[in-house]
């Protein structure tokens, strides 16, 4: 049973413009939701998160929106960079959790 | 401290052997964890631990994998057996237990190929 879905395995975006990657999730009971960044040949690293009680989080570039009516997940990146390019993994753990569930990846291509 | 480390960065074997990996978490890290991912998938828990207890075992985690982590520190992840469907990327994490104890590092994974 996927938890976690990210149903767009990739996404292409013109440099300077902005990327908005999507993540679904099934369990209302999930506290955190976090965004990870892979590059190739590198482990998944953590880029933002957002609690439950919260609807916004933004961090420079980035901005993590959450919608608990629609268990929707979203991270905004203005301006998109060409060093943006990686996979973007989304991300659910429960208060005090150690299992993070992860989706399946979008893959993001930001071209000069 | 640089960061997670893991050892080998790659590894190919024949299918009935034995292979076992090793991850140096971020030394004032006292969980961690450890991932398997396919292509086209995220990384799937496996198996976690507090300091040397390992509490909890992913269903994923067959008898033929074991894992340790000796005093607290470094760890092993071991599979006995090896099957072409063991072929992935095996992935360390590790973090605080508290505070910001969602935010997990991962190392840069062990890739399996089985024969």
């Amino acid at each position: 049973d996927q938890q976690v879905k990210q149903n767009s395995p990739s996404l292409s975006v013109q440099e300077g413009r902005i990327s908005i990657l999507n993540c679904d999730y099934t369990n209302s009971m999930f506290d955190y939701f976090l965004w990870y960044k892979k590059y190739p040949a590198e482990g998944p690293t953590f880029l933002i998160s957002i609690s439950s009680i919260k609807d916004k989080n933004e961090d420079g570039r980035f901005t993590v929106f959450l919608n608990k009516s629609a268990k929707h997940l979203s991270l905004h990146i203005v301006p998109s960079q060409p060093g943006d390019s990686a996979v973007y993994f989304c991300a659910v753990i429960n208060t005090g959790g150690f299992k993070t569930i992860f989706g399946a990846g979008t893959r993001l291509f930001v071209k000069a | 401290d640089t960061g997670v480390s893991q050892n080998p960065r790659h590894k190919i074997t024949k299918r009935g052997q034995n292979v076992t990996f090793r991850c140096d978490p971020i030394s004032e890290h006292n969980r961690l964890y450890w991932y398997r991912q396919t292509l086209g998938q995220g990384p799937e828990f496996l198996t976690y631990f507090q300091n040397e207890a390992q509490l909890e075992k992913s269903r994923l985690l067959s008898d033929r994998f074991s894992a340790e982590r000796p005093k607290g520190s470094f760890s092993t992840l071991e599979i006995q057996r090896t099957e072409q469907g063991d072929s992935a990327m095996y992935l360390c994490a590790s973090s605080f237990s508290s505070g910001t104890y969602y935010e997990q590092y991962f190392g840069p994974g062990t890739r399996l190929t089985v024969t």
